[in-house]
């Protein structure tokens, strides 16, 4: 079986700042791992995934996110935060013959001016 | 494209009475997947296929059936609706389960009194 473990249900930062949102898997199999983003009454959109290879990932919008096998974690940042990151932020793992993602809680992004 | 199309958009039930959700891609897409999402539960998986004529069960199966007898199809199926089973439900797709990620509809809010 695999879960993610996200910490925090909201997240407040301020315009100009760093975005940190954690992201603890557990696997027995080797993860796949992505980060999703829902704005409000919308659907979940893709920002990054890793499957294999390079171990930092970039995605959509500045985020970026660092797969760390030893510390079983895909924390996602981003250098400076916007108005328009206001949002929810899940993250999901899946393995290689997997059917299913599984998905951690969410983060509530709040940005404060 | 269109993509993943959900409809209805928003549904009022009562106790007791059955519905449809309907789920429709047009990227060819093997995989589909159907997902609730609750506040502080992150999405949780329903039914799910890997092709034409065949499902199987997520975490959270009990009140609904699938079914898949075309690749671009794949409803969801309310026999009996329960308040507990006011959610938001999110369709999704993908062309390779593990690779990819998948591509989500935009969701149907359903309330049951």
């Amino acid at each position: 079986a695999q879960s993610v473990t996200q910490l925090g249900s909201h997240v407040s930062v301020s315009e100009g700042a760093l975005v940190l949102l954690r992201c603890n898997y557990s696997s027995s199999v080797p993860p796949y791992l992505f980060w999703y983003v829902q704005y409000p009454n919308q659907g979940l959109q893709l920002l990054l995934k890793y499957t294999t290879g390079a171990t930092l990932v970039k995605g959509i919008n500045g985020f970026e996110a660092e797969f760390k096998k030893s510390e079983t974690s895909f924390h996602l940042t981003k250098p400076s935060a916007h108005m328009s990151d206001a949002a929810e932020y899940f993250c999901a793992v899946t393995g290689y013959g997997n059917n299913r993602l599984a998905f951690g809680k969410g983060n509530q992004v709040v940005v404060i001016p | 494209n269109a993509g993943v199309t959900q409809t209805p958009k928003f549904q009022v039930l009562k106790t007791g009475q059955s519905m449809t959700l309907q789920c429709a891609q047009d990227m060819n897409h093997e995989y589909m997947s159907w997902y609730r999402q609750d506040p502080g539960m992150g999405l949780r998986l329903i039914h799910y296929s890997v092709g034409a004529g065949i499902t199987d069960q997520g975490e959270v199966p009990n009140g609904y059936n699938v079914s898949r007898s075309t690749t671009e199809d794949f409803p969801l199926r309310l026999l009996s609706a329960a308040p507990s089973q006011t959610s938001v439900y999110f369709c999704a797709s993908s062309v390779d389960r593990e690779w990819y990620g998948y591509t989500f509809g935009s969701g149907t809010r359903l309330t049951v009194v």
